[in-house]
């Protein structure tokens, strides 16, 4: 069985700052993807990045980027000069390489406070 | 391109009560989710339609719930009778494409906003 841990239920940082959210996963499957998602107030839930496991290079989009440790199955997110629109709840999410279900966290509700 | 679509956005109804939510995917789109968040706890899985075929149901939590997809276009998720303990948010998702690699860059999966469902 699949789990991902987010270990902080609420955080905040200070706008232009730098935050970085937690999240562990437990598996027994080699090959597989990360991910992590971005549920403004109200809104759809946006796929933010997403990691390969078999890429040892951790992925980076814009302001965001992961660091994977794959021996210790981490996987946070930093956010680099948080901005107001990053407030939101993040996801943290894993899928079989052949698979299509999704195993999330609890989330971790981020404020950026102007 | 419109987005995935659900309504309503939120539901109150009484304990013993019978609801319906929908969800309409992107057009064209196979593959249809739905996923549940109760709440303070993590998102769920419910089943996956490929059209209007029920490819894997197993997160379904009893016989209360009931899914359709009749035409393999939109899909309905019924609760009833509705219990306190199904309060939570229901998403939907789509995507066209099982093979995660061949997707676009939000690799194919777009969620809905999500059905705030309340049941007192």
């Amino acid at each position: 069985a699949q789990t991902v841990t987010q270990s902080q239920p609420e955080m905040s940082v200070q706008e232009a700052e730098t935050v970085t959210l937690s999240c562990t996963y437990d598996t027994s499957e080699s090959n597989y993807y990360l991910f992590w998602y971005k549920q403004p107030p109200s809104r759809q839930m946006i796929l933010v990045i997403r990691q390969e496991a078999y890429k040892q290079q951790n992925a980076t989009e814009n302001r965001f980027s992961v660091n994977f440790q794959k021996a210790a199955k981490s996987f946070s997110l930093k956010i680099s000069d948080s901005q107001l629109g990053d407030t939101a709840m993040y996801f943290c999410a894993f899928m079989k390489h052949d698979g299509n279900q999704f195993y999330f966290g609890t989330g971790t509700s981020l404020t950026v406070i102007p | 391109e419109a987005g995935v679509t659900q309504f309503p956005s939120h539901s109150v109804i009484e304990k013993g009560q019978t609801v319906t939510l929908r969800c309409d995917p992107i057009s064209g789109h196979d593959n249809l989710y739905w996923y549940r968040r109760v709440m303070g706890k993590e998102i769920k899985f419910l089943l996956h339609f490929v059209k209007e075929s029920k490819q894997d149901e197993s997160g379904m939590p009893n016989n209360r719930f009931l899914a359709e997809r009749t035409g393999g276009t939109y899909s309905t998720l019924k609760v009833q009778p509705a219990e306190l303990e199904d309060s939570g948010v229901y998403f939907c998702a789509s995507s066209q494409d099982d093979d995660l690699n061949s997707r676009d860059s939000n690799y194919g999966y777009t969620f809905g906003s999500g059905t705030r469902l309340t049941v007192v």
